[in-house]
């Protein structure tokens, strides 16, 4: 299984809702990551978890709340966004370290009304 | 911190030519230079990649050179289908480094005619 899987694959929230993105993998990767990427733009990246460990945060607003319950699963939720916060979420994991092999999900394709 | 530029944005040529992309990074410290090929709707998947002991790599019609004096690396796809109309994004980080992150360029759009 070389898959990262994310759900759900489109949302549409409302400013005042709370929603969560989800993100597991079982290739026994250790490095779980969250980007965003606006159209025709390249991946920005958010959080990284290492070892299950916040080992990186790209001074994200506190709107977006990463979680890592275990080494497959990787959350993010997502409370009071405003409509500049519509973007595709990329969830991407690597065997141990961002300077390794890289591999994405096909995203979320977040809507913020 | 690390800083990757990528040329042309756009590029568009006949099926069964070559089509070439560049990227010039700022860090020396970088040494984990991989191409990502991203489809419609799809995430970012990886194509190839090289690391700095290396010059050059090939995977059938797809192979990245590089140059560390001069700190660039270039995509070249030879006998382009269609199905490598995708955008293809660069990017570089320092392997085994202390804060580990993949720095992206800003994309490159194929578009193969056939």
């Amino acid at each position: 299984d070389t898959e990262v899987t994310q759900t759900p694959k489109h949302l549409v929230m409302g400013m005042t809702n709370k929603k969560s993105l989800k993100c597991e993998q079982h290739m026994g990767h250790r490095a779980m990551y969250w980007y965003k990427q606006k159209a025709k733009k390249p991946p920005e990246l958010m959080f990284v978890y290492s070892y299950e460990k916040l080992s990186i945060n790209e001074s994200v607003p506190s709107r977006f709340s990463p979680e890592c319950p275990n080494s497959s699963l990787l959350n993010l939720h997502l409370h009071a966004l405003q409509p500049e916060d519509s973007a595709l979420y990329l969830c991407a994991s690597s065997l141990r370290s961002a300077g390794e092999k890289l591999f994405f999900g096909s995203g979320t394709q977040l809507s913020v009304l | 911190g690390e800083n990757v530029e990528q040329h042309p944005s756009t590029l568009s040529v006949q099926e069964g030519d070559s089509a070439v992309i560049k990227c010039t990074y700022s860090d020396s410290a970088s040494n984990y230079f991989p191409w990502y090929k991203q489809e419609l709707g799809k995430g970012p998947q990886l194509i190839i990649d090289i690391r700095s002991n290396v010059g050059e790599k090939k995977d059938q019609r797809i192979a990245v050179t590089l140059n560390k004096t001069a700190k660039h690396f270039s995509l070249h796809i030879t006998e382009t289908q269609p199905e490598d109309s995708a955008v293809y994004f660069c990017a570089a980080s320092s392997y085994g480094g202390a804060t580990n992150k993949l720095i992206f360029g800003t994309g490159t759009l194929l578009a193969v005619q056939p």
